[in-house]
């Protein structure tokens, strides 16, 4: 069965503090790693799809990077508006997705 | 990307009665779900909603409870069936497939539901 599993369950960090969220994984025949965003009361918003070990990508703050048992997240500089639940999801050969518990970020000015 | 609309965004409903949501994505999608977030959860999957025939449901799901219809490659609606407090929930719609560019699954904004 396929397990997708985030750690720390919730982080709290100052506005500036560099931190990472980790996603490690089990998942038969990997097809794409996916990070998302959840503001409350809003549906999860596409961040980045990683398809490979050793694959990073980018965008603004925040980088993620995948092996072949685990993606982190890495939040540089983190400011107040990077405040939300980040969502990590692993699609298998089959194509079903499998999301972890997601980890709660409180940036504090 | 895609632009995935939900509606309603939020109802209150009596229990007993039910529900249809639904999702209207602005391209063709080879795959739409139909998830269901308690609060402070990760997300759970209901069904795979599949155009042309029926649903393809997970374990402790049943379509007489969560009848789902895909009448073509743009849209789904998900019913919440004689409902109960404990379907207080946010259920959501997504959507995948190659028009989006990669196997990135994309999201509408959420039913809010509760049942009173």
């Amino acid at each position: 069965e396929d397990q997708v599993t985030q750690s720390p369950e919730a982080l709290r960090l100052q506005e500036g503090e560099s931190s990472s969220l980790n996603c490690s994984y089990t998942v038969s025949g990997l097809r794409g790693l996916f990070w998302y965003r959840q503001d409350p009361g809003k549906g999860p918003e596409f961040l980045f799809t990683l398809y490979s070990a050793g694959e990073e990508k980018e965008k603004e703050r925040l980088k993620a990077t995948l092996t072949k048992k685990e993606s982190f997240l890495h939040i540089t500089a983190p400011k107040p508006e990077d405040s939300a639940t980040y969502l990590c999801a692993a699609t298998n050969a089959g194509n079903m997705l499998t999301f972890g518990g997601g980890t709660r970020l409180m940036v504090k000015p | 990307s895609a632009v995935i609309s939900q509606k309603p965004s939020r109802d209150i409903c009596q229990r007993g009665t039910s529900l249809t949501i639904q999702c209207q994505v602005d391209s063709q999608v080879t795959m739409m779900f139909w998830y269901r977030q308690q609060p402070g959860q990760s997300l759970t999957l209901i069904a795979t909603a599949n155009q042309g025939s029926e649903a393809t449901y997970e374990s402790g799901f049943v379509i007489d409870k969560f009848p789902i219809s895909r009448p073509n490659l743009t849209f789904s609606t998900l019913t919440v069936s004689n409902m109960s407090p404990e379907d207080s929930s946010i259920y959501l719609c997504s959507a995948s497939g190659p028009s989006f560019g990669g196997a990135e699954a994309f999201f509408g904004q959420g039913t809010r539901l509760t049942v009173v």
